[in-house]
């Protein structure tokens, strides 16, 4: 069973840009989330997505933006980067319909963005 | 809100020393609690959780047990390996109506053990 996939792994983008990275999930996993990782600011969740509908989001403007497709696969966008957003990026994917009381999350390796 | 508090790292250890990291959280409710291990380079993987308090968690010689009296989900290992090093998470998930996908993290600890 193949994992969960993130793409591209390593970006490297320019202030004022806009970036987008993707995720697969796990095949018949329908739930997907995003987690930026930083060393300042550690593990921080982005936003969640269930059968194309964004269910729960986090504490980041909203220059940061995401979508699901309707095999599950997700993007996330960045618009108008800043330094600051040099990261790795995390997606999750889980099987659960409901809340994820006992219900794991399934890493991808992550996507490493670096903006200069 | 909800948060978890993880002791202060690095720990460096010996091959065969006993590993405690130290994990303590506020959350409202019965919230799941889980440790991940990230190794260089990768994402998290799971190494155990707990779903209710006095749950116990096991897997590759680590445990943790849920303790609602005061709040915390240490890890432990009798006896760790160099292959062990890595950075841990202790992390929880809130079984309420705005969690979705949610995982709330510690901060995370770096163990290196040396042979």
């Amino acid at each position: 069973k193949a994992g969960v996939t993130q793409t591209p792994r390593y970006l490297i983008k320019t202030r004022g840009q806009q970036v987008t990275l993707s995720c697969s999930p796990i095949s018949g996993h329908r739930s997907v989330s995003w987690y930026q990782q930083t060393p300042g600011q550690g593990l921080q969740f982005l936003f969640e997505y269930f059968s194309e509908t964004q269910r729960n989001k986090g504490n980041f403007p909203g220059r940061f933006s995401g979508r699901q497709f309707s095999n599950s696969r997700s993007e996330m966008n960045v618009s108008t980067l800043e330094l600051g957003d040099s990261a790795l990026y995390l997606c999750a994917s889980s099987s659960t319909a409901g809340t994820p009381r006992d219900t794991e999350a399934f890493f991808g390796q992550g996507t490493r963005l670096t903006v200069v | 809100g909800n948060s978890v508090t993880q002791m202060e790292g690095p720990v460096t250890l010996s091959e065969e020393a006993f590993l405690t990291i130290n994990c303590t959280y506020t959350a409202t409710g019965y919230p799941s609690l889980f440790w991940y291990v990230q190794y260089p380079g990768e994402g998290l993987q799971l190494l155990l959780k707990a779903t209710k308090a006095d749950d116990k968690g096991s897997n590759k010689g680590f445990e943790a047990t849920y303790r609602k009296e005061t709040t915390s989900f240490h890890l432990e290992k009798g006896s760790v390996q160099v292959s062990d090093s890595a950075v841990y998470f202790c992390a929880l998930s809130y079984a309420g109506g705005t969690s979705y996908g949610k995982l709330t993290f510690g901060q995370g600890t770096i163990l290196t053990v040396h042979p």
